[in-house]
């Protein structure tokens, strides 16, 4: 079976600092990831997505950026946090674009 | 106008109560999702469908398409299933889902 696997659950960084959050996937091959963050009290805000290795979109500018290295994992990056960047930050992945998205446990991001 | 809306947005109920969700959209669809969040901020994907009807356990998920309108119903409620119950949508022209604000379920025992 498929599973999904994000870390840290919990983090605090200070405000400039570097960020890294990984997520993997195991028991399927070539799945689309994305990376979601939901800020407090608010809704799914759709931040990358990724439909092979190498291959990143962007829906939003922002400070973060994403990496695909492998075809199950999917990276989180930012190189200076901004006190915006503070949110609970999901991965998900799907087998194709009309099959259910399948998330991870998410990391809840604070900057100090 | 959101094209994904929920109602209500928050619905508190006695344990054994019978839920009803609803979820309507403005845009044309090839399937709807249906997604639960607890409280710690897990996200489980309940049901996909393009079509009719879906049941798993004491969850139903049905969708009219002419009418573009979803509900989600729970039979014989309980406490567990407090969570925020999140309907969504894929555009056509990307893989983003356009999600619905979330409906806030509170069962009370």
């Amino acid at each position: 079976s498929q599973t999904i696997h994000q870390w840290p659950a919990t983090l605090v960084q200070p405000v400039g600092s570097p960020l890294s959050l990984e997520c993997t996937v195991e028991g399927t091959s070539n799945p689309n990831l994305y990376w979601y963050r939901q800020a407090a009290g608010r809704g799914l805000q759709l931040l990358f997505y990724s439909v092979g290795i190498g291959q990143i979109s962007s829906e939003v500018p922002q400070n973060l950026s994403a990496s695909r290295p492998q075809d199950r994992q999917f990276i989180l990056s930012s190189k200076k946090l901004l006190l915006s960047d503070s949110g609970f930050y999901l991965c998900a992945w799907s087998g194709d674009r009309d099959q259910p998205q399948h998330f991870g446990d998410g990391t809840r991001l604070s900057i100090l | 106008k959101n094209e994904v809306e929920q109602s209500p947005q928050n619905l508190t109920a006695q344990e054994g109560e019978f839920i009803t969700i609803n979820c309507s959209y403005s845009v044309g669809i090839s399937a709807l999702h249906w997604l639960q969040q607890h409280p710690g901020g897990g996200i489980v994907s309940l049901f996909m469908l393009s079509s009719g009807k879906k049941k798993h356990g004491r969850l139903i998920a049905t969708i009219n398409i002419q009418e573009k309108h979803s509900s989600l119903h729970i039979t014989a409620s309980h406490p567990r299933d407090s969570a925020v119950y999140i309907c969504a949508v894929p555009m056509d022209s990307n893989y983003q889902l356009i999600w619905g604000a979330g409906t806030k379920l509170i069962i009370k025992p």
